[in-house]
């Protein structure tokens, strides 16, 4: 399979700890994205790169919420301190990023349950 | 803030109705705009996409969107549903930030169930 794989696909953590996901993008897209996605909504964008620089992140919901993509390939959001109300799908897609407009690829999501 | 409307949260059809799910955007600027679908327990996907020219769109499985500039409006349509259309569709445009970023900016998805 070479769409965009998420690892884990399932994380249940306790208040007040760390969690970290991964993406990995379809190969040779530069650009890399991650959403939020709760119930009964679509998704809500985070952050994104371009290769390994972060372009926007004046949408990550807090400064516990962080996003890494060291080597331009695979990409990292991290939650710390989580809390109850973190809990939802997260979602990574990549596009080639030749234009502005590409369309998403997306993964399928890590679903984050916070107790 | 700039957003995209979906007017229609749940739709329930038979099979054999005809489909037209609502889509506003809140940009005058250039457009481009997308339908994605997620299928039960599968990834969001594209279903469809216009940037320029003819403003009747045909996508995958034999959906089509008509982009009305005058109305700001995109609405996704089918003629005769299959209960396999039965999916979350979602309707996205991108904004350019204040930082010069171009946002992918999604619907709240509307529901269809397609009874056999």
């Amino acid at each position: 399979d070479t769409g965009v794989s998420q690892d884990p696909r399932h994380k249940i953590t306790k208040r007040g700890q760390n969690v970290t996901f991964r993406c990995d993008p379809i190969s040779e897209h530069n650009r890399l994205y991650w959403y939020r996605q709760t119930l009964g909504q679509g998704p809500e964008f985070l952050t994104y790169f371009q290769n390994e620089a972060q372009l926007e992140k004046s949408r990550l919901l807090s400064d516990r919420f962080s996003a890494e993509r060291p080597k331009g390939s695979f990409s990292t959001l991290e939650i710390q301190r989580t809390e109850q109300g973190d809990s939802a799908m997260y979602l990574c897609a990549s596009n080639p990023g030749r234009t502005r407009y590409n369309e998403q690829f997306f993964g399928p999501g890590t679903r984050l349950t916070v107790l | 803030a700039q957003s995209v409307s979906q007017h229609n949260h749940h739709v329930i059809l038979s099979e054999a109705a005809s489909l037209e799910l609502g889509c506003n955007y809140s940009y005058g600027g250039t457009v481009n705009l997308f339908w994605y679908v997620q299928y039960p327990g599968q990834h969001l996907q594209l279903l469809l996409k216009y940037f320029s020219g003819d403003p009747l769109v045909k996508g995958i499985k034999g959906f089509e969107a008509e982009f009305i500039k005058s109305k700001f409006s995109f609405n996704l349509r089918k003629p005769s549903v299959q209960w396999s259309d039965t999916a979350e569709y979602f309707c996205a445009a991108p904004y350019h930030s204040s930082g010069g970023s171009y946002i992918p900016t999604f619907g709240r998805g509307t529901s269809l169930i397609v009874h056999p």
